[in-house]
């Protein structure tokens, strides 16, 4: 079964630090890999995803992330952060063989002091 | 893209009684899940809605006290039935359209509060 290890569970950063949240999966065969960002008091939404091809996927709002075969991960960087990237930041990884589901890190709490 | 509507988006509800949720979908898609996301804590899976026939659950959860419908491609119902305190949260439905090779989308939730 898929499993993700998010390393951090709150990150406090003062605006324009650089950003870097681990995330780890755990599954042998091919994934897909996600990083969704929930801004406080709004749903889920999507700000990058990594199917194939360049390991390293640029997202909204200059969010990047790169995929390691090797290290089974997929980091979330940010060159230089602001206060409104103050959210609550979930890695995932699909199998394209368990019929889509999608399975979630446990979440990192990003903190953004102006 | 899709967007995923739910109802009710909050309700609080007393012990013992039952809820449905309703998750509408504006165009057809492939799977359809349930989530819970309890207060602070991250996303567990509950199901996936299956067309037509049986939800698929995950561990830990079981059908008599989630019952999920889902009738066609774009609409799927949650119960969480005889609730107990420990059944507040946000559930939150989750659809992966057509093509969209597994991007998922999520509706607002709806917040349990069970007293």
């Amino acid at each position: 079964a898929q499993s993700v290890s998010q390393h951090n569970h709150h990150v406090i950063l003062s605006e324009a630090a650089s950003l870097e949240l681990g995330c780890n999966y755990s599954y042998g065969g091919t994934v897909n890999l996600f990083w969704y960002v929930q801004y406080p008091g709004q749903h889920l939404q999507l700000l990058l995803k990594y199917f194939s091809g360049d390991p390293l996927v640029k997202g909204i709002k200059g969010f990047e992330a790169e995929f390691i075969k090797s290290k089974f991960s997929f980091n979330l960087r940010k060159p230089s952060v602001q206060w409104s990237d103050t959210a609550e930041y979930f890695c995932a990884v699909n199998a394209p063989s368990s019929a889509s589901k999608i399975i979630f890190g446990s979440g990192t709490r990003l903190s953004i002091r102006p | 893209s899709a967007v995923i509507s739910q109802k009710p988006s909050r309700d609080i509800c007393q012990r013992g009684t039952s809820l449905t949720i309703q998750c509408q979908v504006d165009s057809q898609v492939t799977m359809m899940f349930w989530y819970r996301q309890q207060p602070g804590q991250s996303l567990t899976l509950i199901a996936t809605a299956n067309q037509g026939s049986e939800a698929t659950y995950e561990s830990g959860f079981v059908i008599d006290k989630f019952p999920i419908s889902r009738p066609n491609l774009t609409f799927s119902t949650l119960t969480v039935s005889n609730m107990s305190p420990e059944d507040s949260s946000i559930y939150l439905c989750s659809a992966v359209p057509r093509g969209s090779n597994t991007e998922a989308f999520f509706g607002q939730g709806t917040r349990l509060t069970v007293v």
